[in-house]
């Protein structure tokens, strides 16, 4: 079946830093990839998409690169700030006739430190 | 825009209860989900319906019940509560066959079991 993996289960960071989180994916075809990040108290919002190869999603200053190559959409953002503390969640959606279920990554805790 | 409102925001229960969790959305999207959230897990799957009287088992089905009363309402129940359990409940919705559509969640429902 299909499967998204991060690598990173938390990361603790200084305001400024560069951000990696590595999502890593497994599924037929072309699926959709998806970013998600999701703030104390609230649901998941979706941050970014990408549907095809090479293209790159981004929004708020985060950005990732769908690469069907190595079956990566890793998240990166220049230069974290305290407000970003989240968790952010890597997501698949299988181009599969009906298919209308998205496939969850663990999550990765983000931490910045004033 | 629209919203999904979810019910109770906390819950608290006793081991052996039937429990009942509530989600209402004014998207009018044809799918609505419902996941469960425990740290370091990600988002598992429970139930879906992907349009009114429709039902659709996820990955983690067994103790739990679902019921999609009408286009804009979907009810979970957990049929036995489990002693120590603690968990987040997310209702979800999204336009049915669009796979690269978002989804939109809802703020969740924390479950407490004593």
């Amino acid at each position: 079946g299909d499967s998204v993996t991060q690598t990173e289960g938390q990361v603790a960071l200084s305001e400024e830093d560069f951000l990696t989180i590595h999502c890593n994916y497994s599924a037929s075809g072309y699926p959709t990839l998806f970013w998600y990040v999701q703030y104390p108290g609230e649901g998941p919002q979706l941050l970014f998409r990408a549907s095809r190869d090479k293209e790159k999603g981004s929004s708020r200053g985060f950005e990732a690169t769908y690469d069907k190559g190595t079956t990566s959409f890793h998240l990166r953002k220049a230069s974290v700030q305290e407000s970003d503390s989240a968790v952010y969640y890597c997501a698949l959606s299988a181009h599969t006739g009906g298919n209308n279920k998205l496939t969850f990554g663990q999550g990765t805790v983000l931490s910045v430190i004033p | 825009g629209g919203i999904i409102t979810q019910t109770p925001k906390f819950l608290i229960g006793q081991e052996g209860q039937k429990l009942t969790l509530k989600c209402q959305q004014n998207f009018n999207h044809d799918t609505m989900y419902w996941y469960r959230q425990d740290s370091g897990k990600g988002l598992r799957l429970i139930y879906y319906s992907i349009t009114e009287n429709d039902l659709q088992k996820g990955d983690l089905s067994e103790g739990y019940d679902a019921s999609r009363e009408k286009k804009s309402s979907f009810s979970l129940t957990v049929t036995s509560a489990q002693k120590n359990e603690m968990a987040v409940f997310l209702c979800a919705s999204r336009d049915w066959g669009a796979y690269y559509a978002e989804q939109f969640f809802g703020p969740g429902t924390r479950l407490t079991v004593l």
